[in-house]
């Protein structure tokens, strides 16, 4: 059962364009992270937020978790061919083990 | 290698058959995680060892899914009597400290078919 809400679910832009993403949840997140995969590859981890109202930039990306720590956003600024793939985000329950996982926005970058 | 590995990268079974699948986390990683991901999802847990200890199996689908980790280094997955809504990715991550603390590092999974 995925728990988490992702949107959009696909998304296909030409280079250059900007986009924006977004990861919600019904409840509090402890932390937050965004993953990207490509196709045959594991998830690869981007960033973790923690703190509500948190911004980080990671060159063109930029994530914003949400002031109540229910919801997040990924930023991409002149998107590129490389950046064409699976955004994931992923929080950690208080609860303790288990990082459940959004249903992803797949990203198609346009050469 | 440095990263997590995973075999076999691809697995065909027919339903019925037992399959197993391996992953060799990264040397001295304390943390291993199993998750299943199906066809346009994002990863669903399954299963948390940390050392040889298995903490958490709450997400083993059935009965039939096994998973040990003996001396605490590399891991196994198995499903029994396959079916096949098990056809799926199997994906391994492996984390240096406990669940949290340190970033996880998945491998590239073991896709199975079940026919």
């Amino acid at each position: 059962t995925q728990l988490l809400e992702q949107s959009p679910q696909f998304l296909s832009i030409q280079e250059g364009e900007n986009l924006t993403v977004y990861c919600n949840s019904s409840s509090v997140f402890s932390s937050l992270q965004w993953y990207r995969q490509e196709p045959g590859e594991g998830p690869v981890l981007l960033v973790t937020v923690v703190t509500g109202g948190e911004v980080k930039k990671l060159k063109r990306l930029t994530f914003q978790f949400g002031d109540a720590r229910k919801d997040s956003s990924l930023h991409i600024t002149a998107a590129q061919p490389g950046d064409t793939g699976l955004y994931l985000c992923a929080e950690l329950r208080n609860t303790g083990n288990q990082f459940y996982f959004g249903t992803g926005t797949s990203l198609t970058v346009i050469p | 290698g440095a990263g997590v590995s995973q075999s076999p990268r691809y697995k065909v079974a027919k339903r019925g058959q037992d399959v197993a699948l391996r992953c060799d986390p990264i040397s001295g990683h304390v943390s291993l995680f199993w998750y299943q991901q199906a066809l346009g999802q994002g990863p669903e847990f399954l299963t948390y060892f940390q050392n040889e200890a298995q903490l958490d199996k709450s997400g083993l689908p059935s009965d039939r899914f096994f998973a040990e980790r003996p001396e605490g280094s590399v891991s196994t997955l198995k499903i029994q009597r396959t079916q096949q809504e098990d056809s799926a990715v199997y994906l391994c991550a492996s984390s240096l400290g406990g669940v949290g603390t340190q970033p996880q590092h998945f491998g590239d999974g073991t896709r199975l078919s079940i026919l």
